[in-house]
């Protein structure tokens, strides 16, 4: 059982490029989040989906887009990249109604 | 006043000790409670899952949530080299909407 899947592990991206990180989720989970985490900063809530074809603003939304065209993929869109979205990326899935929440193994993130 | 307040520390503690860790939150209408390990440079691994009050025994692990003083702690016995992480607490009510502490460094010394 894979749980959640996030691609790439790592990237190094100019200032002013544009990229997209991939997650999926074989648990048939209804809600999928994205958060960035910064040293000593915590976990911070990016954007969130609570199923197909529905997605919301999180805390920190800027500068991101996100899209959920079916239950298992959720990937995160990096607009013209800045230096202030460096940062380690998780994509995290929970079922509807629980309180569990599943974490991928990150995305490792740096603009140049 | 923030929804979730965890003691960054650091906490350093020898090998065979009892550790103690803990949260504090504000909303009382949350009703599941977590713990995460997240070694460096990995993502945040469920430890343990808690609904509403109690205690909760998982091997060496002890969650116990007092929703009276909306606190919540996790109990780490005989503590291991390989117990070295960070723990993050987190919690969420009925919204799947969850809410972390900024999680508490801990080193075991062998």
């Amino acid at each position: 059982n894979a749980g959640v899947t996030q691609t790439p592990k790592f990237r190094i991206l100019k200032i002013g490029q544009s990229m997209t990180l991939q997650c999926t989720q074989d648990m048939n989970h209804n809600y999928m989040y994205w958060y960035r985490q910064d040293p000593g900063m915590g976990l911070k809530l990016i954007y969130y989906s609570v199923g197909a074809g529905i997605t919301d603003k999180g805390e920190v939304p800027n500068g991101y887009n996100v899209s959920r065209s079916t239950t298992e993929d959720f990937p995160l869109r990096l607009e013209l990249a800045a230096p202030s979205q460096t940062s380690v990326y998780f994509c995290a899935s929970s079922r509807m109604g629980a309180g569990e929440l599943f974490f991928g193994e990150g995305s490792r993130l740096t603009v140049l | 006043q923030k929804e979730v307040e965890q003691d960054p520390g650091p906490l350093s503690v020898p090998e065979g000790a009892i550790v103690s860790l803990n949260c504090t939150y504000s909303n009382s209408a949350f009703q599941y409670f977590m713990w995460y390990r997240q070694y460096s440079r990995k993502g945040p691994e469920l430890l343990m899952y808690t609904y509403s009050s109690g205690n909760k025994e998982d091997g060496r692990f002890t969650a116990q949530v007092d929703k009276s003083s909306k606190y919540i702690s996790l109990f780490i016995r005989d503590s291991q080299p390989s117990d070295s992480a960070t723990y993050l607490c987190a919690m969420s009510g009925r919204l799947n909407q969850f809410y972390f502490g900024t999680g508490t460094s801990l080193t075991v010394i062998p």
